[in-house]
């Protein structure tokens, strides 16, 4: 069965410091890799996604994902968080199932940004 | 486009009511699904649709029906009301071909 863990339930980090959120998944087929971003109080947005080709795969608000597939992660990072940052990201992957892609989600990480 | 909406945003239900959760998308996609959001568990598939007539059970269906007469309308009705369906309840929609889900804003609900 598939699986995703999001290694941190929380991280707090310094405004302008360097974050990580880790990301691991099992799967025995291959899969499509999501980020989702929640901000306090609303629904899910997609921040970024491998399908397939390049491994590094960029967001437009600064977020990079890299998929490794020997290891089987697909872990989240920014060079520089900002307050707006803070809110919780959700790592998913997607499997083929009798024609509809199942979205497996992670437990969660909430990334608090300090001033 | 308003892209997916959800209605009601909050609902206090107590124990034994029913109601329904509305969902509903302007993007002619095919595929819709509810998820459940608790904390520490992420986001957990109800039900899923591949299209008009067509649903299917996700991971944690018990106490919950859907049913999906048009492309675009796909509700979520709870029976019997449990505390344990207490939760924020997303509904999500995507295009053929496409792997990306929109998430609509979410419903509230809470069961006394």
């Amino acid at each position: 069965a598939q699986s995703v863990t999001q290694l941190d339930s929380q991280v707090p980090v310094f405004e302008e410091a360097p974050v990580e959120l880790r990301c691991n998944y099992s799967s025995s087929v291959s899969v499509y890799l999501f980020w989702y971003v929640q901000y306090p109080n609303q629904g899910l947005q997609l921040l970024l996604k491998y399908l397939s080709g390049s491994t590094l795969v960029e967001s437009i608000n600064g977020f990079e994902a890299e998929f490794n597939k020997s290891q089987t992660s697909f872990h989240l990072r920014k060079p520089s968080v900002h307050i707006s940052d803070t809110a919780e990201y959700f790592c998913a992957v997607s499997v083929p199932s009798g024609g509809y892609n199942k979205l497996i989600f992670g437990a969660g990480t909430r990334l608090a940004v300090h001033p | 486009n308003a892209g997916v909406t959800q209605t009601p945003k909050f609902q206090v239900l107590k124990t034994g009511q029913s109601m329904t959760l509305q969902c509903a998308q302007d993007m002619n996609h095919e595929y819709m699904s509810w998820y459940r959001q608790d904390p520490g568990m992420g986001l957990r598939l109800i039900h899923y649709s591949v299209g008009a007539g067509i649903t299917d059970q996700g991971e944690v269906p018990n106490g919950y029906n859907v049913s999906r007469s048009t492309t675009e309308d796909f509700p979520l009705r709870l029976l019997s009301a449990a505390p344990s369906q207490t939760s924020v309840y997303f509904c999500a929609s995507k295009g053929q071909g496409y792997n990306e889900q929109f998430f609509g804003p979410g419903t509230r609900l809470t069961v006394l």
